[in-house]
């Protein structure tokens, strides 16, 4: 079945630890990839998206993606967590060619330890 | 600009009761989205507009209608509020055009359905 899967629920990190956030998808052909993060009681905010190209990705806030087609895989990494990072964080597809609708993966909890 | 904005912010309903969730865009944007999110299953698309004058179904559209009332709003109205209805609704609009760029979020309705 089609699907997106971020695989951890919820993740602690010390401020200034390194953080990488998994996020794996199952399409026939590699769908359009999105990471979005929502801080409480807010709406979602774009950190970035790859479509092609360079398969590395640079967002907002200091986050980077890097895209392996072997693996399916989308995963979100920052090199040193900030105490404002905690937030949820969801990663995305756009199907290729289903328009612009996107299919959420169930979202990381990010909690960020003084 | 306010880009995304959604009315009301909270909004109790008893089962049975009808309402409706506003939405409206000042992005010049063609195509609008209702979300609705659920702790654990990330977000699920209800209905979109593609652009004025289109409405299509999203993943779970079932007890919900929506009107493109013109290229600004986007409204979606629950006829007969259910328990299972209960949960934080977002509004997201975008160009539309190809390959598919930025949603952009509205801060969310959260509704409780008694």
């Amino acid at each position: 079945a089609q699907s997106v899967t971020q695989p951890d629920i919820h993740i602690t990190v010390s401020e200034g630890a390194s953080l990488e956030l998994r996020c794996n998808y199952s399409y026939g052909a590699t769908p359009y990839l999105f990471w979005y993060v929502q801080s409480p009681g807010q709406g979602l905010q774009l950190l970035l998206k790859y479509f092609s190209g360079d398969t590395l990705v640079q967002g907002i806030k200091g986050f980077e993606a890097e895209f392996k087609r072997s693996q399916s895989s989308f995963n979100l990494r920052k090199p040193s967590v900030h105490w404002s990072d905690a937030a949820e964080y969801f990663c995305a597809v756009v199907p290729y060619n289903q328009g612009g609708k996107l299919i959420f993966g169930q979202g990381t909890e990010l909690s960020v330890k003084p | 600009n306010a880009g995304v904005t959604q009315t009301p912010k909270f909004q109790v309903l008893k089962t049975g009761q009808s309402m409706t969730l506003q939405c409206a865009q000042d992005m010049n944007h063609n195509s609008m989205y209702w979300y609705r999110q659920d702790p654990g299953m990330g977000l699920r698309l209800i209905y979109y507009s593609a652009s004025e004058g289109t409405t299509d179904k999203g993943e779970v559209p079932n007890g919900y209608n929506v009107s493109r009332l013109n290229k600004r709003e986007f409204s979606l109205r629950l006829e007969s509020a259910a328990p299972s209805q209960t949960s934080v609704y977002f509004c997201a609009t975008n160009s539309g055009h190809a390959p598919p760029d930025t949603q952009y979020f509205g801060p969310g309705t959260r509704l409780t359905v008694l």
